[in-house]
């Protein structure tokens, strides 16, 4: 079975500093897509970035980053110069590229950012 | 430039009673799915649909239903509502041919069962 675990309930940074969030997974399918998504206390969920298992580099978008460690099986994200407003709940999720594709989604980790 | 859509927002729901939970797509995704999210935590699986006609159960199906009739729309039936249904539930919906395409969202329908 597909597992993804996120370790840190909370984390706190300082305003224009970097903080990665953890995120390991288990499976034993070769091929599969990992996520990261967002959700502010608004509650909607914001997709942030995606890495495929086959991709040779790490994903980056803006800010975000991906630190894929494929051995390991680990997917950290990287969120450089955080803001005031990337204070939220942040969730590491995978999918596979056949079936449902449905994602299965770790616990989350609350992100602060203290000014 | 609707994306998903959910309604209702919030509802309150007495012990036993039923409802559904709509959902509409406008972007022709062929998958759609509905999750629910305890507090604290992540979300689940509660059913999904790969295409009009065809739907499944995801990890957590006891004490719903589903139809997909269109492509667009994808109601959650809740039958004789209970507290441990309390939850946030969120409909998403995602383009089949590309496995990296990421799952849109809806803003997600706030449900109390007292």
């Amino acid at each position: 079975a597909q597992k993804i675990t996120q370790t840190q309930p909370g984390m706190f940074v300082q305003e224009k500093e970097a903080v990665t969030l953890d995120c390991t997974y288990d499976t034993s399918d070769p091929s599969y897509g990992l996520f990261w998504y967002k959700q502010p206390s608004s509650g909607e969920m914001i997709f942030l970035i995606y890495q495929g298992s086959y991709d040779q580099q790490n994903a980056t978008e803006g800010r975000y980053s991906l630190n894929f460690q494929k051995a390991r099986k680990s997917a950290n994200l990287v969120i450089s110069a955080s803001q005031l407003g990337d204070s939220a709940m942040y969730f590491c999720a995978m999918s596979f590229d056949t079936g449902r594709r449905a994602l299965t989604f770790g616990s989350g980790t609350r992100l602060q950012v203290q000014p | 430039n609707a994306g998903v859509t959910q309604t209702p927002k919030f509802r309150i729901l007495k012990i036993g009673q039923s409802m559904t939970l709509q959902c509409a797509q406008d972007m022709n995704h062929n998958y759609m799915y509905w999750y629910r999210q305890d507090p604290g935590m992540g979300l689940k699986l509660i059913y999904y649909s790969v295409g009009a006609g065809i739907t499944d159960k995801g990890e957590v199906p006891n004490g719903y239903n589903v139809s997909r009739s269109t492509t667009e729309d994808f109601p959650l039936r809740l039958e004789l509502a209970a507290p441990s249904q309390t939850s946030v539930y969120f409909c998403a919906s995602s383009y089949k041919d590309r496995m990296n395409t990421e799952a849109f969202f809806g803003q997600g329908t706030r449900l109390t069962v007292v």
